[in-house]
């Protein structure tokens, strides 16, 4: 039962790089996240999705891009990589109204 | 649009005495109210939630209450103990989960 995994844990970048961070469910969730969590702060809400096909701006989309192609996979990608998106990055994923979101472990991304 | 705020930021008790953390809401229509904890290098974990129905709920030594009419619901944890130290956050949602910024808790032997 894995629950939510992310791939990679860790990562470091060079400025201007592009990368994909890759979140699987096997919880057949409709919902998932990505989330940003800098040091001693709280969650922002990068991007999310709704289904399968749809994808949504959260609070912090500058610099992101993602993609649903399959329900189980939510996939952020970074452009062209800057040192302010150096931080923690989870993803999370929920059933239909109301139920708890369910995170994965993060992946820790330094960008030089 | 919602906005969450959580108190304290940092909260330290002598292990075996009670813990309450507290989160005001704003928007009225939020009905869902859940409540994470955050060990080190973990992503958060929900350790109980509350909907909007309901004022009060209890799992072992934690408990949370709720009060619609001023927008705020608490965290207790009874006999703290060291596997208790962590970051907690508070969350309300509309159509969206919206966070609080946490709250450290520091269980002192």
């Amino acid at each position: 039962n894995a629950g939510v995994t992310q791939t990679p844990k860790f990562r470091v970048l060079k400025t201007g790089q592009s990368m994909t961070l890759l979140c699987a469910q096997d919880m057949n969730h409709e919902y998932m996240y990505w989330y940003r969590q800098d040091p001693g702060m709280g969650l922002r809400l990068i991007h999310y999705s709704v289904g399968e096909g749809t994808t949504a701006k959260g609070e912090v989309p500058d610099g992101y891009n993602v993609s649903r192609l399959k329900k189980q996979n939510f996939l952020l990608g970074l452009e062209s990589a800057a040192p302010s998106q150096t931080s923690v990055y989870f993803c999370a994923s929920r059933g239909t109204n109301p139920q708890p979101q369910h995170f994965g472990d993060g992946t820790r991304l330094s960008i030089l | 649009g919602e906005n969450v705020e959580q108190h304290p930021s940092t909260l330290s008790v002598q292990e075996g005495d009670s813990a309450v953390i507290k989160c005001t809401y704003s928007d009225s229509a939020s009905n869902y109210f859940p409540w994470y904890k955050q060990e080190l290098g973990k992503g958060p974990q929900l350790i109980i939630d509350i909907r909007s129905n309901v004022g009060e709920k209890k799992d072992q030594r934690i408990a949370v209450t709720l009060n619609k009419t001023a927008k705020h619901f608490s965290l207790h944890i009874t006999e703290t103990q060291p596997e208790d130290s962590a970051v907690y956050f508070c969350a309300a949602q509309d159509y969206q989960l919206i966070w609080g910024a946490g709250t450290k808790l520091i269980i002192k032997p």
